[in-house]
């Protein structure tokens, strides 16, 4: 059971936007930064967003990221098929003290 | 170029212990955190804790205390994970993940990747 709760499956077809979305509490997302990664099976988790809307150098501008509240979601736009992957969501945690994890949202590109 | 390149995949018996190591090149390896970051085979990822390198101070997440340590060395820009009395659910890709930002909330954000360790635990 994680921390973070993400929808396990998000689906969408090419050039649609998709958006997937975090829920936390006041302890994590209520107070602190979002984070968004993306990941292939068999490699490494890559960041796309940090401090809830930010992207690394090199992350086309069709990803984006909000918050809301206790709530945080990564849009994706004009998608596309090579977005078919993993996306977890993170957040530090004030109650535990460490970095927790959503349980990622594979997403299906039709 | 920023590179974490971990050490090989280990086998152990339930009951041992494992240490994954983590060498670091392209940056200056005292200025960011390290985090370790875990993933069961078809799971999600988890958070284990992180490395200040410049100090060594360490912040391990709740689950893990105890049974694991992370060290460094500076002189060859290499972490470290060790984790003692290994379980079959411990069997899982290890992580080191440099943290984005210096050291300050940025550093939540983990930018660049190693290629990870698999580690096996079976009797």
């Amino acid at each position: 059971q994680s921390v973070l709760t993400q929808p396990p499956s998000a689906s969408g077809t090419p050039g649609q936007r998709v958006t997937i979305s975090c829920s936390g509490s006041t302890s994590n997302i209520g107070s602190n930064f979002v984070c968004w990664y993306q990941q292939f099976p068999g490699t490494a988790p890559k960041l796309l967003i940090y401090r809830d809307d930010q992207r690394p150098s090199g992350v086309p501008d069709r990803f984006s990221g909000s918050k809301s509240g206790t709530s945080a979601s990564l849009a994706i736009s004009g998608l596309r098929s090579e977005d078919e992957a993993d996306y977890y969501c993170a957040a530090w945690d004030d109650s535990l003290s460490g970095l927790v994890f959503g349980g990622g949202t594979k997403l299906t590109v039709l | 170029q920023v590179q974490l390149v971990q050490s090989g995949a280990e086998v152990k018996k339930p009951g041992a212990s494992v240490k994954v190591s983590c060498k670091a090149s392209g940056y200056t390896f005292t200025g960011h955190y390290m985090h370790w970051v875990r993933q069961a085979p078809g799971q999600g990822l988890e958070w284990m804790g992180w490395i200040n390198p410049n100090s060594g101070d360490t912040n391990n997440a709740q689950k893990f205390q105890g049974r694991v340590t992370m060290t460094r060395d500076t002189s060859i820009s290499t972490a470290y994970m060790e984790l003692r009395r290994l379980r079959s659910d411990d069997t899982a890709v290890y992580y080191c993940a440099r943290g984005y930002g210096g050291y300050d909330w940025d550093s939540v954000a983990a930018s660049h990747w190693g290629q990870g360790t698999l580690v096996t635990v079976s009797s």
